[in-house]
């Protein structure tokens, strides 16, 4: 199955920095979404970007299906940007849809 | 963006008693949905997937007769965790697509078990 890396694993600033978070992905891909995970669980989706470049307020994503890596960028970070991204990833089909999730990077932003 | 909802939020069992757990997608049909279950600081696990009218396909290392799915209608998918033992504690997170057109998938809030 596919394989999927998030780095870094961990990642501490103050607020107001910027970050770059980074998903690495063994397959070809037709499906990736970004999600962040708030301190009860829940899941939010942040982007599907399979390919390209997406923004989204302060939040931004890319993309490179050749090369088989995505960025999610956060800029100017805030105190409730904390938490858990993960990157997930599927070659799907309609029918076929499994998502396989990276191991996530843990976000904390300092007052 | 779609909604899925899930309930109970939190339950608490006794070892060997039944539970189920409920997702629901509030304003959408969902032929398929999926199950994952994710322990604490780890990754999710997608554990199975289920299809609306006919049985649910189990992921390599989870047991069907355990983990019990129903997907009854186009917007309810339940779980059943059968004779729970404390090592089935656990957070279960439910998804669905929404869409015929992209592969973009929803969360529900999650249920957190724990097993006593």
């Amino acid at each position: 199955g596919i394989q999927v890396e998030q780095s870094p694993p961990d990642l501490i600033l103050q607020e107001g920095a910027n970050s770059t978070l980074r998903c690495n992905f063994s397959d070809s891909v037709n499906n990736l979404q970004w999600f962040h995970q708030n301190p009860w669980g829940q899941l939010i989706n942040l982007f599907y970007i399979p390919s390209g470049t997406k923004q989204n307020g302060r939040l931004s994503a890319t993309t490179v299906a050749t090369e088989r890596y995505s960025l999610l960028y956060i800029s100017s970070s805030q105190t409730t940007d904390s938490g858990v991204y993960f990157c997930a990833v599927a070659y799907s089909n309609f029918g076929n849809e499994k998502l396989t999730f990276g191991t996530g990077t843990r976000l904390t932003i300092i007052p | 963006g779609a909604v899925v909802s899930q309930h109970p939020s939190r339950v608490i069992c006794k070892s060997g008693t039944s539970v189920k757990i409920e997702c629901r997608s509030l304003d959408f049909q969902a032929t398929t949905m999926f199950w994952y279950r994710q322990f604490p600081k780890q990754s999710l696990m997608l554990m199975a997937t289920s299809n609306e009218g006919s049985k649910a396909t189990y992921e390599q290392g989870v047991e069907k007769d355990k983990f019990l799915i129903n997907h009854a209608s186009l917007t309810l998918s339940t779980l059943t965790v059968t004779s729970a033992h404390p090592e089935d504690s656990s957070f279960y997170i439910c998804s669905a697509r929404d869409s015929e057109i992209t592969y973009e998938q929803y969360f529900g809030p999650g249920t957190r078990l724990t097993v006593t």
